[in-house]
């Protein structure tokens, strides 16, 4: 089973508008973290927020912020104010904490690619 | 700041060739990771470094293999390249935690014809 989904192969926003990229996660590791990366059409990876499992509060860097539902086992990255730069391949990630096999590995979804229009 | 960087760039093989990809992180990270990515598939994880001298398979180890020789360096090597690993290969580094975020090298793009 992937331990990371993203159902979202593509998504369409316009400039200045919100946009939600899901991310559903599998794992019975009460200790976990979670990853965005962006990766615009350059190919570079670039980390852009982090949520911890035990963590009470939703994440929040800038204009990005994780909309984290622990019971649903979901963490959506949301991009308030959309900037045509903001078009790219977004990737939901997972590193588990406590389980000895899957120890540290991170491991990514399939991502979503984003495109903004004006 | 160097961070990760990884060598070739580019690279074409004949099947059945070998070759080495050179991954090199100057973070002084502890886990070191080698990824590779196809259209529509991500990121998969091939091998993955906890530490200097330690490696273990990720999710599609077969074909591949590793070697860590010292904190810095992490390569990836195909003894006997196939059609099928065509892809994009990605080094990362991180330091060890849950929470800490993996750097990333600029890629390989590899063919193999």
């Amino acid at each position: 089973a992937q331990k990371i989904t993203q159902t979202q192969p593509g998504m369409f926003v316009q400039e200045k508008e919100a946009v939600t990229l899901d991310c559903t996660y599998d794992t019975s590791d009460p200790s976990y973290g979670l990853f965005w990366y962006k990766q615009p059409s350059s190919g570079e990876m670039i980390f852009l927020i982090y949520q911890g499992s035990y963590d009470q509060q939703n994440a929040t860097e800038g204009r990005y912020s994780l909309n984290f539902q622990k019971a649903r086992k979901s963490a959506n990255l949301v991009i308030s104010a959309s900037q045509l730069g903001d078009s790219a391949m977004y990737f939901c990630a997972m590193r588990e904490g406590a389980r000895g096999s899957t120890l540290g590995r991170l491991y990514f979804g399939r991502g979503t690619q984003l495109t903004v229009w004006p | 700041n160097a961070g990760v960087t990884q060598t070739p760039k580019f690279q074409v093989l004949k099947t059945g060739q070998s070759m080495t990809l050179q991954c090199a992180q100057d973070m002084n990270h502890n886990s070191m990771y080698w990824y590779r990515q196809d259209p529509g598939m991500g990121l998969r994880l091939i091998y993955y470094s906890a530490s200097e001298g330690t490696t273990d398979k990720g999710e599609v180890p077969n074909g591949y293999n590793v070697s860590r020789l010292n904190k810095r360096e992490f390569s990836l090597r195909l003894e006997s390249a196939a059609p099928s690993q065509t892809s994009v290969y990605f080094c990362a580094s991180s330091e060890t935690g849950l929470n800490t975020e993996a750097f990333f090298g600029q890629g390989t793009r590899l063919t193999v014809v």
